[in-house]
């Protein structure tokens, strides 16, 4: 596609229900990443996609979160049992091979009430 | 690991001022560089960014940057700011491999008043 597309673009849930957000990358780009952003704060890496390499989970704050990537395209990142604090943007990511110029979705504004 | 450092997380400033936002990074190595702005109710967008070359760089809406290597700088410039200018932004140093050879600094919250 021409852009990172997120969905959805917002999402209110209750508290410790199951989230899923999808992210669909640029065609191409091997790398993509996601992140978080509360209100006014900076952002906050989550996960790290290579090719078909492990990928690097070390942002994750809690066993609550996880992604996958299927066929080194379409990512989803799913967070079970959601907590108020879970309530941010969540944004995607994807890389331009061979630099750091990220492309980034319009990103997930999740609401845990 | 490598750091980011933003010293001003939040500016005010009037229109037509001068604005100079500071950037400063630890490694040692080549890096890419980048300014990312995010204006309110948008997506994280390029603003900027620095390869190799001219240490001093244009990009978009009359933003530059100068790539100063011997003080680890990268620091954000635009003669004469506008109202429509008010946004955060983001520098970013990528030195290649993996997670963490991205990293993004804490942000800085622009406001311009009119």
């Amino acid at each position: 596609g021409a852009g990172v597309s997120q969905s959805p673009s917002n999402k209110v849930t209750e508290k410790g229900k199951d989230v899923e957000l999808r992210c669909d990358p640029i065609s191409g780009h091997t790398a993509l990443y996601w992140y978080r952003q509360s209100l006014g704060q900076g952002l906050e890496f989550l996960i790290y996609f290579q090719g078909n390499s492990a990928p690097d989970k070390s942002g994750l704050p809690s066993d609550r979160f996880s992604a996958e990537r299927t066929g080194g395209s379409v990512s989803t990142l799913t967070i079970q049992r959601t907590q108020q604090e879970d309530s941010a943007v969540y944004l995607c990511a994807s890389r331009r091979t061979g630099t750091g110029e990220l492309f980034f979705g319009e990103g997930s504004r999740l609401t845990v009430l | 690991a490598q750091s980011v450092s933003q010293h001003n997380h939040h500016v005010i400033l009037s229109e037509a001022a001068s604005l100079e936002l500071g950037c400063n990074y630890s490694y040692g190595g080549t890096v890419n560089l980048f300014w990312y702005v995010q204006y309110p109710g948008q997506h994280l967008q390029l603003l900027l960014k620095y390869f190799s070359g001219d240490p001093l760089v244009k990009g978009i809406k009359g933003f530059e940057a100068e790539f100063i290597k011997s003080k680890f700088s990268f620091n954000l410039r635009k003669p004469s700011v506008q109202w429509s200018d008010t946004a955060e932004y983001f520098c970013a140093v990528y030195s290649g491999g993996g997670a963490d050879g991205l990293t993004f600094g804490k942000g800085t919250h622009l406001i311009i008043q009119p």
